[in-house]
C-alpha cells in the first residue's frame, strides 16, 4: 500500500497563476483533509471531506477550492494564487469516526512558493 | 473557536535528558491526539488518549490526559537523537462527527549528542 501520496513535492508559481494539487490515498478512507503549514503556526485545516462528493471549509478556506470527485482522491485548487500561499502543504485520510476517533495518515506534502 | 496551546515552542536538550511538551486548552475535550514530525517530514501518528487521567506508555513516552480532560502533556525519558523533531498535540474538533483536528502549534525538540 502507498497510503497517501501528493502530487507534485514541489512547485513555484508567479502571482495570479493557477494551479491543482492532488491527493490519492489507497486505504479506502471515507474522510480526506487539506492542510497547509506555515512556520510557527502548526497545521491549518482548509477544507475537509466526508465522503466522495462532499466538502466542506475548514480553518482557513479563502483563496482555495476542493474537490472529490472519487473517493480515493481529494484535490485542492488555487485559482489564482496568491504571496500568502507560500506554505507546505499536506493531505491527510481518516476512516470514519463510527463512534470511534480515528487518526489521520498524512502524505509527504507539497512545498509551494507564490513570487 | 477552539484553540490549543503548546508549550515550550522549542527545548533543546543533551542526548539522555529528559523532555516534556505540554498542551491546553480552555475547554474541555473530547480526546486528543499526539503525532510526531521528524524534520522535512510529514506528522506521523502516536497515540490517542480519550479517558479523562488516562495514562499511556510507548518505551521512553509517557502521554497523560488531564483529569478536567483540558490539557494533556508527553514526556520522554532519556532523549536520543531519534526523537529529534516536533510534536503536535490535536484534540478533535468540538462535535466530532468528521474526525477534524485542531492542531496545537507544536514543540521542536533538539537533540544534542
Amino acid at each position: 500500500n502507498a497510503g497517501v501520496t501528493q502530487t507534485p513535492k514541489f512547485r513555484v508559481l508567479k502571482t495570479g497563476q493557477s494551479m491543482t494539487l492532488l491527493c490519492a490515498q489507497d486505504m479506502n478512507h471515507e474522510y480526506m483533509y487539506w492542510y497547509r503549514q506555515d512556520p510557527g503556526m502548526g497545521l491549518r485545516l482548509i477544507h475537509y471531506s466526508v465522503g466522495e462528493g462532499t466538502t466542506a471549509k475548514g480553518e482557513v478556506p479563502d483563496g482555495y477550492n476542493v474537490s472529490r470527485l472519487k473517493k480515493q482522491n481529494f484535490l485542492l485548487g488555487l485559482e489564482s494564487a496568491a504571496p500568502s500561499q507560500t506554505s507546505v502543504y499536506f493531505c491527510a485520510s481518516s476512516k470514519t469516526s463510527g463512534g470511534a476517533y480515528n487518526e489521520q495518515f498524512f502524505g509527504p506534502g507539497t512545498r509551494l512558493t507564490v513570487l | 473557536g477552539q484553540q490549543v496551546m503548546q508549550i515550550p515552542q522549542y527545548q533543546h536538550v543533551q542526548e539522555g535528558e529528559d523532555f516534556t511538551t505540554y498542551c491546553n486548552s480552555s475547554t474541555t475535550l473530547s480526546n486528543i491526539q499526539w503525532y510526531k514530525q521528524r524534520p522535512g517530514g510529514h506528522p506521523v501518528f502516536l497515540i490517542q488518549l480519550v479517558k479523562s487521567g488516562e495514562v499511556k506508555k510507548q518505551k521512553r513516552l509517557t502521554f497523560q490526559f488531564g483529569e478536567a480532560k483540558k490539557n494533556s502533556s508527553l514526556h520522554i525519558t532519556a532523549t536520543q537523537t531519534t526523537d529529534v523533531g516536533t510534536y503536535f498535540c490535536a484534540p478533535t474538533a468540538s462535535g466530532g462527527a468528521t474526525n477534524k483536528l485542531i492542531f496545537g502549534t507544536g514543540t521542536l525538540l533538539a537533540v544534542q549528542p
